[in-house]
């Protein structure tokens, strides 16, 4: 079955910093959801990647979709305490959502 | 348009009750799907029914279960609380069946504590 391994688990930024979270599957990814979610709430959809080299940008949140390295990563310019919660991979495992085990970012004022 | 809607959003049972969880999809939205969301195991899916049938199941026992009724609303059951049954219980609404690309959108969730 599709294991998606995120990383970093967590991350501190200072605001106006940039970061990166990477999303790694075990198998070939054909698509990939983006999805923020504060804590104990729902998830809200950022973005979706159908092909690989795809990039695709919302506000200061960018998204590309690497189908060689079967990977994802998502980038935050000039971080806001507004980013601050939890950001989760999810891909099609067949049939059902996979989800990776999420990345917490704080953001510091 | 409203989004998706999950009731009650908080829940304390004992162990051994039972509980029932109702998720209100997105209007024209056939696809339900469940997830169980725990800090030990993250997200991890429960079921989907698309056209009040349950078209795939997570590898959760028989004591979860679920239906979906002919305006799409579904309910989520689970029997003979335990425990580890305490998470957090969403739902997601998609237009189409779940398999291929096909945005989910995702309820607030209900809180289930078991004590």
């Amino acid at each position: 079955s599709q294991e998606l391994e995120q990383s970093p688990q967590s991350l501190i930024v200072q605001e106006g910093k940039n970061l990166t979270i990477n999303c790694t599957s075990s198998k070939t990814l054909y698509g990939l959801y983006w999805y923020k979610q504060k804590y104990g709430e729902g998830l809200i959809f950022l973005m979706m990647l159908q092909k690989g080299g795809e990039e695709k940008s919302h506000e200061k949140i960018t998204a590309k979709l690497d189908e060689k390295k079967q990977q994802s990563s998502l980038h935050i310019t000039a971080s806001q305490p507004s980013h601050a919660g939890i950001y989760l991979c999810g891909a099609d495992g067949g049939n059902k959502l996979v989800f990776g085990a999420g990345t917490i970012l704080r953001v510091k004022s | 348009k409203a989004g998706v809607t999950q009731t009650p959003r908080y829940l304390i049972k004992t162990r051994g009750q039972q509980v029932t969880l109702s998720c209100s999809p997105i209007s024209g939205h056939r696809s339900v799907s469940w997830y169980q969301q725990t800090p030990g195991q993250g997200l991890q899916f429960l079921f989907e029914y698309f056209s009040e049938t349950q078209r795939n199941k997570g590898n959760f026992p028989g004591r979860f279960s679920g239906r979906q009724f002919s305006n799409s609303r579904s309910e989520m059951n689970v029997s003979t609380l335990e425990l580890g049954d305490s998470a957090l219980y969403l739902c997601a609404s998609s237009l189409l069946r779940t398999g291929g690309l096909n945005e989910q959108f995702f309820g607030p969730g209900t809180r289930l504590t078991v004590l």
